[in-house]
């Protein structure tokens, strides 16, 4: 059963426009949530990290969005870049397991010039 | 500096062959972690180790032996694999695991032929 879920597997978008990435989870002992960006042949890189407690975290051109009553996360970047173009993954913690995070599958995003 | 290095890149191995992959870090990080991640899909979790000791083990098969023989360094040796192992084998480290924001090294490509 899939805890954390992506369910768009890809995203396009012009260059200068907003990106934005869902991510849903359906465990409620999840109480951090981070997204980390994977370029090929890279390991993934944290990119934002959100705590349960806030709705809001913001870090430059990337904003996360959290709603803990719809189980539901999103990833904003303003202005998308060519070079934001990449494999974006979900990622939660379990607060009674806490050295585990669980990822999502995955969103590629293609930031088009 | 948040650098996890990982050695080999890649790495093709014979099912009767014993290999080991390297994956070494100089933050400080307390915690390290196996990940296997196959195309299209998100990391797994293979192996936790806390202040050198293994603290969690998903059910990996025997074929994978996970070593910590000091702080910054964590090895993963492989027997006997079989074709399906074939993946990528990501490490990663954190220096606070309750919040658990995880940094990646670029991985090994292994093939198993």
């Amino acid at each position: 059963d899939q805890q954390v879920k992506q369910n768009s597997p890809s995203l396009s978008v012009q260059e200068g426009r907003i990106s934005i990435l869902n991510c849903d989870y359906t465990n409620s002992m999840f109480d951090y949530f981070l997204w980390y960006k994977k370029y090929p042949a890279e390991g993934p890189t944290f990119l934002i990290s959100i705590s349960s407690i806030k709705d809001k975290n913001e870090d430059g051109r990337f904003t996360v969005f959290l709603n803990k009553s719809a189980k539901h996360l999103s990833l904003h970047i303003v202005p998308s870049q060519p070079g934001d173009s990449a494999v974006y993954f979900c990622a939660a913690r379990d607060t009674g397991a806490n050295s585990k995070l669980t990822f999502g599958k995955g969103i590629t995003l293609s930031v088009r010039p | 500096d948040t650098e996890v290095t990982q050695t080999p890149k890649h790495l093709v191995m014979g099912m009767t062959n014993k290999k080991s992959l390297k994956c070494e870090q100089h933050m400080g990080h307390r915690a390290m972690y196996w990940y296997k991640q196959k195309a299209k899909k998100p990391p797994e979790l293979m192996f936790v180790y806390s202040y050198e000791k293994l603290s969690i083990n998903e059910s990996v098969p025997s074929r994978f032996s996970p070593e910590c023989p000091n702080s910054s360094l964590l090895n993963l040796h492989l027997h006997a694999l079989q074709p399906e192992d074939s993946a990528l084998y990501l490490c990663a480290s954190t220096h606070d695991l309750a919040k658990n924001i995880q940094y990646f090294g670029a991985g090994t490509r292994l093939s198993v032929l």
